[in-house]
């Protein structure tokens, strides 16, 4: 299995530009979360999906923040527009419903807003 | 609100010795507790779990230790080595009525040789 695989790794773009991140979890499992990583702020849970469907998105920062996940395979974390505050690196991670609560994530995607 | 705590700074130790880091919650009462280790510019990685009925568990060099009653959990490495230089992240889970899994701060332990 390749893990979860999330693209790009790095992007960078200047404030008010639309910015789409890509998740690909791993096959059979049905949970799917997005956190951000900042030195200040540590990692956050910005929403998580069990079976395609969002269950807590209390963590999303504001309206300019929109996550879907359209199928068991793919996710994409949406930002429109972008800020420099927005800057961090980005977590996907999926997990397997039954058994532990265990995440697997993937690399991350580091975002650079100028 | 909830909350989970571990030492902000980064702990130094001699190649050899055992490194032991803090993890306290607040506002909590986790099933279980897990802790994930972090290389830079790499994702979080599952190391261990601990259920709240268990006082201990280890594997290889690490043990962890969860007291509920504390509302604290202890990861050690014993005999540590420069390879485990990393950042070291504590997740009591779950949390409230949902399952999602909130993230301690972290703590960077530098293992001199």
């Amino acid at each position: 299995d390749a893990g979860v695989i999330q693209s790009p790794r790095h992007e960078v773009t200047e404030m008010g530009q639309e910015v789409t991140l890509r998740c690909k979890p791993i096959s059979g499992h049905n949970s799917l979360f997005w956190y951000r990583q900042t030195m200040m702020r540590g990692l956050e849970l910005l929403i998580y999906f069990n079976n395609n469907v969002p269950i807590d998105d209390s963590g999303m920062p504001e309206d300019r923040f929109s996550a879907k996940m359209p199928n068991a395979s793919f996710s994409t974390l949406k930002i429109q527009p972008s800020e420099p505050r927005d800057s961090a690196v980005y977590f996907c991670a999926s997990r397997e419903t039954s058994g532990a609560n265990v995440l697997t994530f993937g690399a991350g995607s580091r975002l650079t807003v100028l | 609100s909830q909350k989970i705590e571990q030492n902000s700074e980064a702990l130094n130790i001699q190649e050899g010795k055992t490194a032991t880091l803090t993890c306290n919650y607040t506002n909590y009462s986790p099933a279980y507790l897990q802790w994930y280790r972090q290389d830079p510019g790499r994702g979080p990685v599952f190391l261990l779990l601990i259920r709240e009925n268990e006082k201990e568990k280890r594997k290889e060099r690490l043990k962890v230790t969860f007291d509920t009653t504390l509302k604290q959990s202890l990861f050690h490495i014993t005999a540590s080595q420069p390879a485990d230089s990393a950042t070291y992240l504590c997740a009591p889970g779950p949390g409230g009525a949902t399952n999602k899994l909130i993230f301690g701060t972290g703590t960077l332990l530098a293992v001199q040789p």
